[in-house]
This record gives structure tokens, sequence and C-alpha cells, in this order.
């Protein structure tokens, strides 16, 4: 069946211009994550969805970052006034459960290059 | 979320195993062990979780020691496909969102 999709692939913007990514979980999925990857950081987590309850925004590194989940299936994560430190992967992943054994499986992610 | 210690790099010959080390000696009895990789230019996908008890799936095998303190990812015939960062992650199995919290890794080299 068809996995989790993101678009766009790739995303070059300017300094201080927004930007808005895609993540079509992967269908009958209730939670959806968010996570980045950059040279300097790693993968890490940014925001977390479950079903209708308050989102997990512990991980958004300022108030420029902000996601939304409509009809608890597609996602919009939105970087507010980039900067070239907002350049990494963003990669979001779907699970059918929080749990401990809630398997996470990943798109292949959104190449964001800020110039 | 307790804290994981990982090579940061290995090789390996094709067609043989390889076994991949991770050191978690602040686990706590509800963390579950979870190891994911990350083939190059894609997001990471699941591999293998235990408890535990000694645990096999079609991709790998994870022996857990007996204090919990350490575990092994093992592949049994590495393959080009293999080469990957491998992360060994714990997940608290009360209370938490669930979310994966990723150390460095372990990048694996296959060579043929």
């Amino acid at each position: 069946g068809a996995g989790v999709s993101q678009s766009p692939s790739n995303k070059v913007t300017e300094k201080g211009k927004d930007v808005e990514l895609r993540c079509d979980p992967i269908s009958g999925h209730t939670a959806l994550y968010w996570y980045r990857q950059s040279l300097g950081q790693g993968l890490e987590f940014l925001i977390y969805f479950q079903g209708n309850s308050a989102p997990d925004k512990s991980g958004l590194p300022s108030d420029r970052f902000s996601a939304e989940r409509t009809g608890g299936s597609v996602s919009t994560l939105t970087i507010q006034r980039t900067q070239q430190e907002d350049s990494a992967v963003y990669l979001c992943a779907s699970s059918l459960s929080r749990g401990e054994v809630g398997i996470q499986y990943f798109g292949a992610g959104t190449r964001l290059s800020v110039l | 979320d307790a804290k994981t210690t990982q090579p940061n790099s290995m090789e390996s010959n094709e067609e043989e195993p390889v076994h991949l080390p991770c050191n978690h000696s602040t686990i706590s009895g509800t963390d579950y062990i979870h190891w994911y990789r990350q083939l190059p230019s894609q997001g990471p996908e699941y591999v293998i979780h235990g408890l535990t008890s000694n645990v096999n799936n079609r991709m790998a095998s994870l022996a857990i020691a007996e204090d919990r303190k350490s575990s092994t990812l093992i592949l049994h015939r590495a393959t080009l496909r293999d080469a990957a960062v491998y992360y060994c992650i714990l997940r608290d199995v009360e209370g938490n969102t669930g979310k994966l919290i990723f150390g460095q890794g372990t990048t694996l080299q296959v060579k043929p």
C-alpha cells in the first residue's frame, strides 16, 4: 500500500520567506510526527499529533515554526521568515498508535535549502 | 528517555554476519529497545524491537543482555543494501508521546 508521502521533495527559498511542507500519512494512522535532520544536530523531534488531542509542540525550535493537521489526516509544517539555520531535511512519520510498540513509518523527507 | 551509546562506525564484508552493539546502562524496566535504520537519502525505517527476550524477524535478530543494560542487533548475512546508519532507541511504555529520540547511530559500511 501507499506509504507516507511528503511534498515537495526539495524546496529552495530565500531568507525571510515563508514555506509550507506537506505530509500525507498512511491511511488510518492516528499518530503523526515531524522531525528534522540537519548536519549539525542529527535527527530531532519537532511536533506530534495524536487524534483529536492537543499536539505536543515541545520540539519546535522557535515560534516561527507551526504545524496543523486537518481532519486527522494531512499535515502541514509552516516555517515563517526562514533563516539559513532552518536548512535541513524535514521528515514526517505516522503510526497506528503512540505506544511502545507503535512502529513509525517515515516519508522520504523534504530537503529545505534557505539561501 | 534513557540514553544509548553506539560506536560511530563499523565495517563488514558482504554475506558475513554483522553484530551492532548498543549500551543502555540506565534503561528502566518499562523501556523497550527499538532499532531503526536509515539508508542513504531515505527516511528511517523500523528494523526490530524487544523488551527482555531475544527477538527474530525477517530483517534481523535482537539479542538483549540478561541485565538489559546492552543489546546487539544481528544481521545474519550483510548485503550491500544493508549499508546504512543504525539507531538504537529506548521507548518508554508509559506516558510518553511515542516520539523517537535519535542518537548519532552507527554507520555501517558493507564491502563487496
